[in-house]
């Protein structure tokens, strides 16, 4: 089975710096890969999603994300941080769309 | 109108209570997902159905069981309730998308926060 390891559980950021959330992926099979926020006392929201047309992606509020083979990951960035960016990020994975294998969650503050 | 929707969005019963949450979509998706989200753990898939006469169990489905009333409806009972059962229930959905193209993504509802005494 699949499974997902998201390294720090919570990760501290000033406004304007670097955003880095680690995601690392355990098949030997790339799977199908996706980052969600969830807000407090909301469902999670897609961010974006690697389906190995392409090896960076970008997604909403101007994250993204390089999925790297050699490596198993599926690191989440964004260059500069905003108070709004703050919230749980999840990655998740998927070899065949029958069932999604998610990480334990990162929470992201966001430091004025 | 929101595409996933949950009810109850809270709830507090007391250990030994039947309890069920509901789950309505209006995405057409075939797919629909429970999971709960604890503190730490992330997300685990309790049960899923592919469609109406399709039901599978999860990673965690011990006194959980699940109703696929219509493509549209998918409940989550809890037959007794347990204090180990208090987390944040999610439902989900989504389309596979076509084979050997591309995977879809899962859309999520608003979750119900269940807190059993």
């Amino acid at each position: 089975a699949q499974s997902v390891t998201q390294l720090g559980s919570h990760v501290s950021v000033s406004e304007g710096a670097l955003v880095l959330l680690r995601c690392n992926y355990s098949s030997s099979v790339p799977p199908y890969l996706f980052w969600y926020v969830q807000y407090p006392n909301q469902g999670l929201q897609l961010l974006l999603k690697y389906t190995s047309a392409a090896t960076l992606v970008k997604g909403i509020n101007g994250f993204e994300a390089e999925f790297k083979k050699s490596e198993t990951s599926f690191h989440l960035t964004k260059p500069s941080a905003h108070m709004s960016d703050a919230a749980e990020y999840f990655c998740a994975a998927s070899n065949t769309g029958n069932q999604f294998y998610f990480g334990t969650g990162t929470s992201l503050t966001v430091i004025p | 109108d929101a595409d996933v929707t949950q009810t109850p969005r809270n709830r507090i019963t007391k250990t030994g209570k039947r309890i069920m949450l509901e789950c309505s979509q209006t995405k057409g998706h075939d797919r629909m997902y429970w999971y709960r989200q604890d503190p730490g753990l992330g997300l685990r898939l309790i049960y899923y159905s592919f469609d109406v006469k399709d039901i599978n169990k999860g990673e965690i489905s011990d006194g959980y069981s699940v109703s696929r009333q219509a493509q549209a409806k998918f409940s989550l009972s809890l037959e007794s309730a347990i204090p180990n059962q208090t987390a944040l229930y999610f439902c989900a959905t989504s389309d596979p998308g076509l084979a050997g193209e591309t995977l879809n993504e899962q859309f999520f509802g608003p979750g119900t926060r269940l807190t059993v005494l």
